[in-house]
């Protein structure tokens, strides 16, 4: 059973850096022919992409965000993380970690349950 | 980037109707549309892939349609757990992008 389940701060002040990780179960990050992306919703708004990293680390960020995000993975932990610097207010939102198929099934089949990032003073 | 546009951006209908939710993407991207549902405060739940493949534990009231730049969901006879909102995204290139949502309320 594959799950995914994000973790790290709730709240983060303006102009900071929003660091959150995903913690993999059920398979290994590395093992190949998946995307690991991260993607958040804001409220009252829709779904936006943030970026991916493959398993071998290469990524690929959404270019509204693309000077200020970064991916990794640790595979040693079975986690990939997310760090999004300069952060405001509009970068308050539920951010959810998921996993992507790389070839063949190109969509987002498991999600982590979310975790609400709140920028604020 | 490649935008998706939906409509209606919400709608109210009884149990039992037939709902259908258009996508529309701003350039052919052949069948790579999947859809989702997401209630308040659960994680977005994939419904069907490849514009018209239904997922396995998905009821089959749900049924997708279109390819190149037009797609479609339907819900052929609604029911209490169907209200939700729904996101058709595309899958054809990075960056990947959602639809602005559809929010089904009961009538």
């Amino acid at each position: 059973q594959v799950q995914l389940q994000e973790s790290g701060p709730g709240l983060v002040k303006p102009s900071q850096t929003l660091s959150l990780t995903c913690t993999v179960s059920g398979v290994s990050i590395s093992s190949g022919g998946y995307y690991w992306s991260w993607i958040r919703l804001h409220p009252g708004k829709g779904l936006e992409w943030i970026g991916y990293i493959s398993y071998s680390g290469n990524t690929y960020y959404n270019p509204s965000l693309k000077s200020r995000v970064t991916i990794s993975l640790d595979t040693s932990k079975n986690q990939f993380s997310l760090r999004l610097s300069s952060v405001t207010a509009a970068d308050s939102a539920v951010y959810y970690c998921a996993r992507e198929g790389a070839v063949t099934t190109r969509f987002f089949d498991y999600w982590g349950q979310g975790t609400l990032v709140t920028v604020s003073s | 980037d490649i935008q998706m546009t939906q409509s209606p951006s919400s709608l109210s209908a009884s149990v039992g109707d037939r709902v259908t939710i258009s996508c529309r993407a701003s350039q052919s991207i052949s069948n790579s549309l999947n859809w989702y549902q997401q209630k308040p405060g659960k994680a977005p739940n994939l419904l069907i892939d490849a514009a018209s493949s239904l997922q396995s534990a998905v009821p089959s009231r749900f049924s997708g349609s279109g390819s190149g730049t037009d797609f479609t969901l339907t819900i052929s006879s609604l029911q209490p757990e169907d209200f939700a909102t729904y996101y058709c995204q595309q899958s054809y290139s990075p960056p990947r992008t959602f639809g602005q949502g559809t929010r089904v309320e009961i009538k």
